[in-house]
């Protein structure tokens, strides 16, 4: 099925270190969704950006509605050992309620 | 609210077997999905329902998958002549319009439910 690029693929980092990952599409996006997941669970939805340009924050993760609406970007600062996990976008286009994921990326944080 | 649930948390059936999960969205939402997650990958879309209509397919739902949602509350899922390649995680999420914002596409899943053919 199709997915969505997300880069970096994995990444390891000190605790405490700044994180940033990001997500393109080739097709314009309406809604992007950040998820994390833990193995084994479901995602859990950490924020939501509905506008080009949004900037929305929640705790220590801030993300970003691209400009072009292709892209999107997630930022987590200060870095501890709970933010391991995988970390999903998800975009919506068209007039479908449907979206399509990211290929994800995987968070090791080293205390 | 008590969130997203699923059941069963997993199952372990014998290839040609059948199969049948259940979720039951957060109160009131109006849209219900399905996703299919395998490892080292994002969830892909299955199908989705608005009320009790299933508005979208995808191709990845062959003929041996069904889903319903007869009342427009819970959903379920079966598999017919189950293949060790439906081996996977099978998520459910469910959404709703928010009266403040109006439509919204904010989507909440559940804890999933872990197939094994073997």
């Amino acid at each position: 099925g199709q997915q969505l690029n997300q880069s970096p693929q994995s990444m390891f980092i000190q605790e405490g270190e700044d994180v940033s990952m990001n997500c393109t599409s080739s097709s314009i996006f309406n809604t992007w969704l950040w998820y994390k997941q833990d193995p084994g669970e479901g995602p859990v939805l950490l924020i939501a950006l509905y506008k080009a340009g949004e900037l929305t924050s929640n705790g220590r993760l801030t993300a970003q509605f691209g400009i072009t609406r292709k892209d999107s970007f997630l930022n987590i600062s200060a870095s501890i050992p709970s933010d391991v996990g995988i970390y999903f976008c998800a975009g919506q286009y068209g007039r479908t309620y449907k979206y399509i994921f990211g290929t994800g990326t995987r968070l090791k944080v080293l205390a | 609210d008590t969130g997203v649930s699923q059941n069963p948390r997993h199952k372990i059936t014998k290839r040609g077997q059948n199969v049948t999960f259940r979720c039951d969205p957060i109160s009131e939402h109006n849209r219900l999905y399905w996703y299919r997650q395998t490892l080292g990958q994002g969830p892909e879309f299955l199908t989705y329902f608005q009320n009790e209509a299933q508005l979208e397919k995808s191709r990845l739902l062959s003929d041996r998958f069904s889903a319903e949602r007869p009342k427009g509350s819970f959903s379920t899922l079966e598999i017919q002549r189950t293949e060790q390649g439906d081996s996977a995680m099978y998520l459910c999420a469910s959404s709703s319009n928010d009266p403040d914002r109006g439509l919204t596409y904010e989507q909440y899943f559940g804890p999933g439910t872990r197939l094994t053919v073997t």
